[in-house]
């Protein structure tokens, strides 16, 4: 098993620019989510999702959008991007509810000018 | 203010001593609470979780829950230098509640145990 991939691992953006970061599992995990990590504020949860086709707003949701069309992919978009959204952003995916264990991916660093 | 806080360090200690980390909560409603162990440029692994009070042993590694304090522990014992990292603390809520499937994590400490 690959386990959680994320693409890309770096990305440079100018303000205002879109795009998409890729989330991918094989362990057929029905809960998917996407946190952010900034220093000194530890992991802030952005959206998640308990399965295809159903999505949920986390504590800092303003500025990116997902959508859940299969059990293995969980996409997030930056609509227009600020220099606030630099970060470092991860996906993660478990099993179930509670989240006993979440496995991570490796991050994407995400750098907007 | 977070619902869960926890002092960012840095924590420096020599090789073989015993390493408290700490958080407290806010959220009465926090039931499952986890310790996430994550090294330098990767994603954060689980360590240890617990359900509500208690204690939980794993190894050098205890993790304690006083909800009376709202305190979470993790107690490190025999540190060594493959202990370094940054260590996590986050809390989930239990069905019907507004926290229940979504962790809140702490900010995290950063720990380095020195040969």
């Amino acid at each position: 098993n690959a386990g959680v991939t994320q693409t890309p691992k770096f990305q440079v953006l100018k303000t205002g620019q879109s795009m998409t970061l890729q989330c991918a599992q094989d362990m057929n995990h029905e809960y998917m989510s996407w946190y952010r990590q900034d220093p000194g504020m530890g992991l802030r949860l952005i959206h998640y999702s308990v399965g295809a086709g159903i999505t949920d707003q986390g504590e800092v949701p303003n500025g990116y959008n997902v959508s859940r069309s299969t059990t293995e992919d969980f996409p997030l978009r930056l609509l227009s991007a600020a220099p606030s959204q630099t970060s470092v952003y991860f996906c993660a995916s478990s099993y179930g509810v509670p989240l006993m264990e979440q496995f991570f991916g490796p991050g994407t660093r995400l750098t907007v000018l | 203010q977070k619902e869960v806080e926890q002092d960012p360090g840095p924590l420096s200690v020599p090789e073989g001593a015993i390493v408290s980390l700490n958080c407290t909560y806010s959220n009465s409603a926090f039931q499952y609470f986890m310790w996430y162990r994550q090294y330098s440029r990767k994603g954060p692994e689980l360590l240890m979780y617990t359900y509500s009070s208690g204690n939980k042993e794993d190894g050098r590694f205890t993790a304690q829950v006083d909800k009376s304090s709202k305190y979470i522990s993790l107690f490190i014992r025999d540190s060594q230098p493959s202990d370094s990292a940054t260590y996590l603390c986050a809390s989930s809520g239990d069905a019907g509640g507004t926290s229940y499937g979504k962790l809140t994590f702490g900010q995290g400490t950063i720990l380095t145990v020195h040969p």
